[in-house]
């Protein structure tokens, strides 16, 4: 299963832009990249995914680089709400999802 | 529609005892899946389903056995629970494969002691 790297800890301030990065060199063909976030004491939660086109739905854009060795998921005004571990994870015609440590976003208000 | 369901929400084993986890989604999902996840950690895949009456291991599958008798049920079952089980347990449910989101239960807090 290929695997991804993100920065463990990323802050931002409130109302403005996140980009949080992946990396994921050995992406093949097929795989999807998939984005989920954790708020504390929950389940993870969909956030976006994607092929090989940029995205965009109601919480987050996704924006896969040429190559697909990398992708940015953006979130476009943080909130409070927004702080969570945010993973980005490869995801096989299986749809299993093999999840890292994820990247814990910190809102200052 | 409740989403994804699991029973129990909490639970204490002594070590050597037997427990079933229950798993139930009503949105006629055809995939389902357990994780773990240990403290500071990412969640790990146990088991996972990709329909009625299949099912196939994942990351850590050593420890547990699973059943899908029904399209909306996934069991998870620990025959002799160990301390290294303590963790909370995540149920997830999706349409198919990658092209679909995962939905998640609220997790099942399990202390082995």
């Amino acid at each position: 299963d290929a695997k991804t790297t993100q920065p463990n800890s990323m802050e931002s301030n409130e109302e403005e832009p996140v980009h949080l990065p992946c990396n994921h060199s050995t992406i093949s063909g097929t795989d999807y990249i998939h984005w989920y976030r954790q708020l504390p004491s929950q389940g993870p939660e969909y956030v976006i995914h994607g092929l090989t086109s940029n995205v965009n739905n109601r919480m987050a854009s996704l924006a896969i680089a040429e190559d697909r060795k990398s992708s940015t998921l953006i979130l476009h005004r943080a909130t409070l709400r927004d702080a969570a571990v945010y993973y980005c994870i490869l995801s096989s015609n299986t749809g299993k999802l093999i999840f890292g440590q994820g990247t814990t976003l910190q809102v200052k208000p | 529609n409740a989403g994804v369901t699991q029973t129990p929400k909490f639970r204490v084993l002594k070590t050597g005892q037997s427990m079933t986890l229950l798993c139930a989604q009503d949105m006629n999902h055809e995939y389902m899946y357990w994780y773990r996840q240990d403290p500071g950690m990412g969640l790990r895949l146990i088991h996972y389903s990709v329909g009625e009456g299949t099912t196939a291991k994942g990351e850590v599958p050593d420890g547990y056995n699973v059943s899908r008798l029904k399209k909306q049920n996934f069991l998870l079952g620990l025959e002799s629970a160990a301390p290294s089980q303590t963790s909370v347990y995540f149920c997830a449910s999706s349409l198919q494969g990658a092209l679909y989101e995962q939905y998640f239960g609220p997790g099942t807090r399990l202390t082995v002691t």
